[in-house]
């Protein structure tokens, strides 16, 4: 069975670019997680669809970032215009289960992002 | 919100020694906490969980603790492998939030 998985694994852009990231979730698993993990520190929570819908996007840093998922399968990550700030490591996770009680994380092996 | 520190940031142990990681949470209500590995070019993998109903857990080499007194909970890691080297991050979540907060992480270096 196929592992989350996310494209690009790296992407480098210009300051006020615009850069789309997405993951394909574990077939089934209505639970998806945005994380981003920013050098040195902590793999910090942007959000969390169970299937289409915005459970919880209150990591989100600001209206630079949109988050979608159509249809409930897989999902996008839109920066514009991206800053630096923004560069980092950008995780997927899917679970069964949320993640807080029943449901082991299953991560995908990153989008690195690098802001020039 | 939850807030969890994780010390060290970098260790270094001798193969076939012991390593302990410790983390301290704030949210006296987290009641689940588990702990990730993540090795070189990959996303975090879960490897062993506590419940806050219990003070112990073991799987093979690795055992993780919980005082919910201190809020303290540390994994450790006996006889260890070169296959051990990686970074580890701990994590504490409650009941009715579904996201986990993460600590820093610790990048452990098993030398030969």
């Amino acid at each position: 069975e196929a592992g989350v998985t996310q494209f690009p694994s790296h992407s480098v852009i210009e300051k006020g670019q615009t850069v789309t990231l997405r993951c394909d979730p574990i077939s089934g698993h209505d639970n998806l997680y945005w994380y981003r993990r920013v050098m040195g520190k902590e793999i910090k929570f942007l959000l969390h669809f169970v299937k289409e819908s915005k459970q919880d996007e209150s990591g989100m840093p600001n209206n630079r970032f949109l988050a979608e998922r159509t249809g409930g399968t897989y999902s996008t990550l839109k920066v514009q215009p991206a800053e630096l700030e923004d560069s980092g490591v950008y995780f997927c996770a899917s679970s069964l289960g949320t993640s807080g009680n029943t449901g082991e994380l299953f991560f995908g092996e990153g989008s690195r992002l690098t802001v020039l | 919100g939850e807030n969890v520190e994780q010390h060290p940031s970098t260790l270094s142990v001798q193969e076939g020694d012991s390593a302990v990681i410790k983390c301290t949470y704030s949210d006296s209500a987290s009641n689940y906490f588990p702990w990730y590995k993540q090795e070189l070019g990959k996303g975090p993998q879960l490897i062993i969980d506590i419940r806050s109903n219990v003070g112990e857990k073991k799987d093979q080499r690795i055992a993780v603790t919980l005082n919910k007194t201190a809020k303290h909970f540390s994994l450790h890691i006996t006889e260890t492998q070169p296959e051990d080297s990686a970074v580890y991050f701990c994590a504490a979540s409650r009941d009715g939030d579904d996201k986990i907060i993460f600590g820093k992480g610790t990048r452990l270096h098993i030398l030969p």
